[in-house]
């Protein structure tokens, strides 16, 4: 019963490293998300993906892609990171009308 | 442009009595607000959501209220509990269309419940 699954859940990255964060869900939803959360600013969305094989924007795209591997698994991809990128990544994901599922996060800090 | 906003940082209530929880929004479009809850070292999950054609709704203990024409909604926990203490994010959303269910969020409110 894993629902949304993140990897890995810990990270620590120098600056200009490359990394590539996994999310995988098992509930068949057709959406995927990817938000960042940083202390005092809630939730920000990065990139999502209506369904398998479109991705778009969010609200705070740069710096990072993000690929639709297949239904179940949406990656994010930090191709030059920055001390500016450290943060709490979360992934979710939604079927039709219903409210979104999260996974518990990638901590992530770059130095 | 913070377009939901939870101006309250922190809450702390006794055990037993009403926690209200509170968020503003600024943008028209939205028509559809969640409430999730968040554990430390987890993600948040779901808790109550209610959609711009109504102005409550109601699951056990959690009620939510809805004021269109002010743009304000409120959880309301009644009775509050330890095990309530956690984060409350406010979303918002614009169902339809080209929203494909993005949401919006608050900055979060830490409750905390003594016993």
């Amino acid at each position: 019963n894993a629902g949304v699954t993140q990897t890995p859940k810990f990270q620590v990255l120098k600056t200009g490293q490359s990394m590539t964060l996994q999310c995988a869900q098992d509930m068949n939803h057709n959406s995927m998300y990817w938000y960042r959360q940083d202390p005092g600013m809630g939730l920000r969305l990065i990139y999502y993906s209506a369904s398998e094989g479109t991705t778009d924007k969010g609200e705070v795209p740069n710096g990072y892609n993000v690929s639709r591997l297949n239904k179940r698994e949406f990656s994010l991809r930090l191709e030059s990171a920055a001390p500016s990128q450290t943060s709490v990544y979360f992934c979710a994901s939604r079927q039709n009308n219903q409210p979104q599922h999260f996974g518990d996060g990638t901590r992530l800090s770059i130095l | 442009d913070q377009q939901v906003k939870q101006n309250s940082p922190s809450l702390s209530v006794q055990e037993g009595r009403i926690s209200i929880l509170n968020c503003d929004y600024t943008n028209s479009m939205f028509d559809y607000f969640l409430w999730y809850k968040k554990y430390p070292a987890e993600g948040p999950t779901f808790l109550i959501s209610i959609s711009s054609i109504k102005d409550k709704n109601e699951d056990g203990r959690f009620t939510v209220f809805l004021n269109k024409s002010a743009k304000h909604l409120s959880l309301h926990i009644v009775p509050s509990q330890p095990g309530d203490s956690a984060v409350y994010f406010c979303a918002a959303s614009a169902i339809g269309g080209t929203s494909y269910g993005k949401l919006t969020f608050g900055q979060g409110t830490i409750l905390t419940v003594h016993p």
